[in-house]
């Protein structure tokens, strides 16, 4: 069974603080995804990471893929009220496995 | 552009009645469909997928069964719901590595 852990579960910071969310796993996959869900809604992609140590930007999110493809960080600068809400990550091999998410509040 | 469609957006039903979610999706032909359960807002459960026209995968033996009766159409249902049936159900179809999400249907059971 592939597994996909998140951390922190739960996160809250003020407004222009900077964070790091983590996803780790023992297996290795093709390539893995970053989603944001606001309430209410379905999960929004935000990026794909497919090559081993890859690093890609979006605005004040830059997402990283570890180098043996198993992990991946995203980190976000000056963070703001508008970045709240619930980040997935997923991985791809045969199928999407999703891990359980960091639930994010940025305070004003 | 791809678009994907459920209804009904929210939902309550008591226990023991019976439950039909539609999923439709437009702007691409035979997708793969998935049917994921939420509980809590948090991680998502893969319930049912399938490749084609009749073709079903289930993940989890539950109280549930899925359909697709067309192409561009997926449809999730029960004959007697339980109280733990409760959450929020999503539909997604795939393209390439990603999965793109339906707006969602929020089922309570009381």
């Amino acid at each position: 069974t592939q597994l996909l852990e998140q951390s922190p579960q739960f996160l809250s910071i003020q407004e222009g603080e900077n964070l790091t969310v983590y996803c780790n796993s023992s297996s290795v996959f093709s390539s893995l995804q970053w989603y944001r869900q606001e309430p209410g809604e379905g999960p929004v992609l935000l990026v794909t990471v497919v090559t081993g140590g890859e690093v890609k930007k979006l605005k004040r999110l830059t997402f990283q893929f570890g180098d043996a493809r198993k992990d991946s960080s995203l980190h976000i600068t000056a963070a703001q009220p508008g970045d709240t809400g619930l980040y997935l990550c997923a991985g791809s091999n045969y199928k999407l496995t999703f891990g359980k998410g960091t639930l994010l509040t940025v305070n004003p | 552009s791809q678009t994907i469609h459920q209804w009904p957006a929210t939902l309550v039903q008591p226990v023991g009645s019976p439950l039909s979610l539609e999923c439709t999706v437009e702007g691409t032909s035979n997708p793969n469909l998935y049917w994921y359960r939420q509980a809590a807002g948090r991680g998502l459960q893969l319930l049912f997928y399938s490749v084609g026209i009749g073709q079903i995968s289930s993940e989890v033996p539950q109280n549930l069964s899925a359909s697709r009766p067309q192409d561009r159409q997926f449809i999730l249902s029960s004959k007697k719901l339980l109280l733990s049936d409760s959450g929020f159900y999503l539909c997604a179809w795939r393209g390439g590595d990603t999965q793109y999400f339906g707006p969602g249907t929020r089922l309570t059971v009381l």
